[in-house]
């Protein structure tokens, strides 16, 4: 049972123009969100996260957006360059659980053609 | 060192062998995690490590598995008489406190090849 989906195995985008990954989630207790970029032979680093009292959280090119009632967040990176492709992992979290113990997608890779 | 250090990178075991992966985490982090990612998977929790506290294990998959953290510092995760489907890159990460988000630190993993 995948509580967090990321159904887009990759995505190709030319360079300069807007990425969008997409998650899903069916854990309703769910209420911090975060993505992980991952580049090969390396581990995860973080990206940005958002928590579910907000629906956008932008940190530079990168925004995060939250759709509670959908259970739905998406990554938007504009505009996208050629080093930002690497595996994209979306991950959840209970803050009033153990929020130390996070559950992933599968991830995304995104391609960003020169 | 500057990261989460993770040893061996790579480890090709027979089956019905008994590994053992290292782990380092950054220096003065108290907390430390570890994850496996299957192939064509997401990153599955395992154990969990915070200061002198009992660790949460209700991610550990069978009682083959077991880990142990040294003073505080250094981990190391054992699976006895391994199987193929104990093949994955397992990752270990660190943080000063509990907050799994831009306080932890990823290591680069240890891959694990069952054969």
């Amino acid at each position: 049972d995948q509580q967090v989906k990321q159904n887009s195995p990759s995505l190709s985008v030319q360079e300069g123009r807007i990425s969008i990954l997409n998650c899903d989630y069916t854990n309703s207790m769910f209420d911090y969100f975060l993505w992980y970029k991952k580049y090969p032979a390396e581990g995860p680093t973080f990206l940005i996260s958002i928590s579910s009292i907000k629906d956008k959280n932008e940190d530079g090119r990168f925004t995060v957006f939250l759709n509670k009632s959908a259970k739905h967040l998406s990554l938007h990176i504009v505009p996208s360059q050629p080093g930002d492709s690497a595996v994209y992992f979306c991950a959840a979290s209970n803050s009033g659980g153990s929020n130390y113990k996070l559950t992933f997608g599968k991830g995304t890779l995104l391609t960003v053609n020169p | 060192g500057a990261g989460v250090s993770q040893s061996p990178s790579n480890k090709v075991t027979e089956k019905g062998k008994d590994v053992e992966l290292r782990c380092d985490p950054i220096s003065g982090h108290t907390a430390l995690y570890w994850y496996r990612q299957s192939l064509g998977q997401g990153l599955e929790f395992l154990i969990y490590f915070q200061g002198n506290s009992a660790p949460d294990k209700s991610g550990l998959p069978s009682d083959r598995f077991s880990a142990e953290r040294t003073g505080g510092s250094v981990s190391t995760l054992t699976i006895q008489r391994t199987q193929q489907e104990d093949s994955a890159v397992y990752l270990c990460a660190s943080s000063l406190n509990t907050q799994m988000n831009t306080e932890a630190f990823f290591g680069q993993g240890t891959r694990l090849t069952v054969v």
